[in-house]
């Protein structure tokens, strides 16, 4: 199956610090990603829609200035969280669109900000 | 816009027995398509069935299964022969209008 991967798996960097996460689809060319948002014991929020060579749609609410996605090539898309705070301490979750309808998703990263 | 509601935070079953877990859903979309995702504590989340909105028949994948009832808009997940593996949490999915939309999720407890 398709499969998809992330790196970091966990990160802690300092508040105000820049963090970047990547998603990389392994075994197939994924032309939309998502990133989704976790807080501990609750669901998938979705942040916004990664199209490769354009730009992000972001969900309302995101901010896209602190959200940074970029999708350069169709096996990676990745999210920047610009000048970092404790309350985006959070799992990330990215996936690949595989089908129409159908998303695999890659295993996630762990933020912690000091 | 999509709504999912899972109403159960927390179920237990005993091993081997069979669970159901309930969702019902809202949607302003005509053709969509329904899921069921597994979050284990590594928190990968794992497809564990799809449903077609415009197939009548309900999905099945060996022990898992799914009772969709499109008229009144539920999507209920039954999981036979329970196995310690199958402890997670689950979450149900509507995917419509190029996005996911997932519920809040049921934790399933496998006791021995």
């Amino acid at each position: 199956g398709a499969v998809v991967s992330q790196h970091p798996s966990w990160v802690i960097c300092k508040s105000g610090t820049s963090v970047k996460i990547e998603c990389r689809s392994l075994d197939f060319q994924a032309t939309t990603m998502f990133w989704y948002r976790q807080f501990p014991k609750q669901s998938l929020m979705l942040m916004a829609t990664s199209n490769e060579g354009s730009k992000a749609t972001y969900e309302q609410g995101v901010e896209k200035d602190k959200f940074l996605i970029n999708h350069a090539s169709l096996t990676l898309s990745t999210l920047t969280v610009t000048s970092a705070h404790p309350e985006d301490s959070s799992f990330y979750i990215c996936s690949a669109r595989v089908l129409a309808n159908e998303q695999f998703f890659g295993p996630g990263t762990r933020l912690t900000v000091l | 816009a999509q709504t999912v509601t899972q109403s159960q935070p927390e179920m237990s079953v005993q091993e081997a027995e069979t669970v159901t877990l309930s969702c019902t859903y809202d949607t302003s979309e005509s053709d969509y398509y329904l899921f069921w995702y597994k979050q284990p504590p590594s928190r990968q989340m794992i497809l564990v069935i799809r449903q077609e909105a415009y197939k009548q028949q309900n999905a099945t994948e060996n022990r898992f299964s799914v009772n969709f009832q499109k008229a009144a808009k539920s999507f209920s997940l039954k999981i036979s022969d329970s196995q310690l593996g199958d402890a997670a949490m689950y979450f149900c999915a509507t995917f419509g209008n190029e996005k996911l939309t997932f519920g809040t999720g049921t934790r399933l407890t496998i006791i021995p």
